[in-house]
């Protein structure tokens, strides 16, 4: 069975520029998280949808960061325009009716 | 809110040697306790996890101890190995609320042959 899938797995901007990042949850799997982790520290939540609704978006910087998961299937998570301090690797998890969570690899944003 | 920490934030040992990585959480509400390990360049991967209803669980050489009234969860890897090394993280939440995983800071492991 295939494991959650991201992409990019990497990715350099400048500031200011618009990016998006895309997540393929492990199939059946009806929870889907995104999680912002910077160097050195652990995950933390920015948004989890149940199906295709958002139910705790409450560390989302609603300025400029925006998700989509529109079949509650595939989810989008963007950022526009990014800044200098948006620099991480943003980590996609995935869950059966909110049981284990299984991450994928992220992906490692620079912003220049 | 729910605030975990963890301990050490590093730790060093010989091939052979056990490991032991502790973490505190506040909310007495959490009733899930799952470890993750994370290699360079990959996401957490989840190694064994723990509900509030039982006090120890083991899977090989790996095993988790919780006490919940003094709110404390550990780690015990056994005859460490190289590949062993990587990234360790706690993490609690409330199990079946869909909750979202309070992480600690990490653990980086160091295990030299």
């Amino acid at each position: 069975e295939a494991g959650v899938v991201q992409s990019p797995r990497y990715k350099i901007i400048e500031k200011k520029q618009p990016v998006a990042f895309w997540c393929n949850p492990i199939s059946g799997h009806n929870t889907l998280y995104w999680y912002l982790q910077n160097l050195g520290q652990g995950p933390e939540l920015l948004i989890r949808y149940e199906n295709e609704e958002a139910v705790d978006d409450s560390q989302l910087p609603k300025d400029r960061f925006s998700a989509e998961r529109l079949k509650g299937v595939d989810s989008t998570l963007k950022i526009q325009p990014a800044e200098l301090g948006d620099s991480a690797v943003y980590l996609c998890a995935s869950s059966s009716q909110g049981a284990e969570q299984f991450f994928g690899p992220g992906t490692r944003l620079t912003v220049l | 809110g729910e605030n975990v920490e963890q301990h050490p934030s590093t730790l060093s040992v010989q091939e052979g040697d056990s490991a032991v990585i502790k973490c505190t959480y506040s909310d007495s509400a959490s009733n899930y306790f799952p470890w993750y390990k994370q290699e360079l360049g990959k996401g957490p991967q989840l190694i064994i996890d723990i509900r509030s209803n039982v006090g120890e669980k083991k899977d090989q050489r790996i095993a988790v101890t919780l006490n919940k009234t003094a709110k404390h969860f550990s780690l015990h890897i056994t005859e460490t190995q190289p590949e062993d090394s990587a990234v360790y993280f706690c993490a609690a939440s409330i199990y079946n609320q869909g909750g979202k995983l309070i992480f600690g800071q990490g653990t980086e492991l160091s295990v030299k042959p």
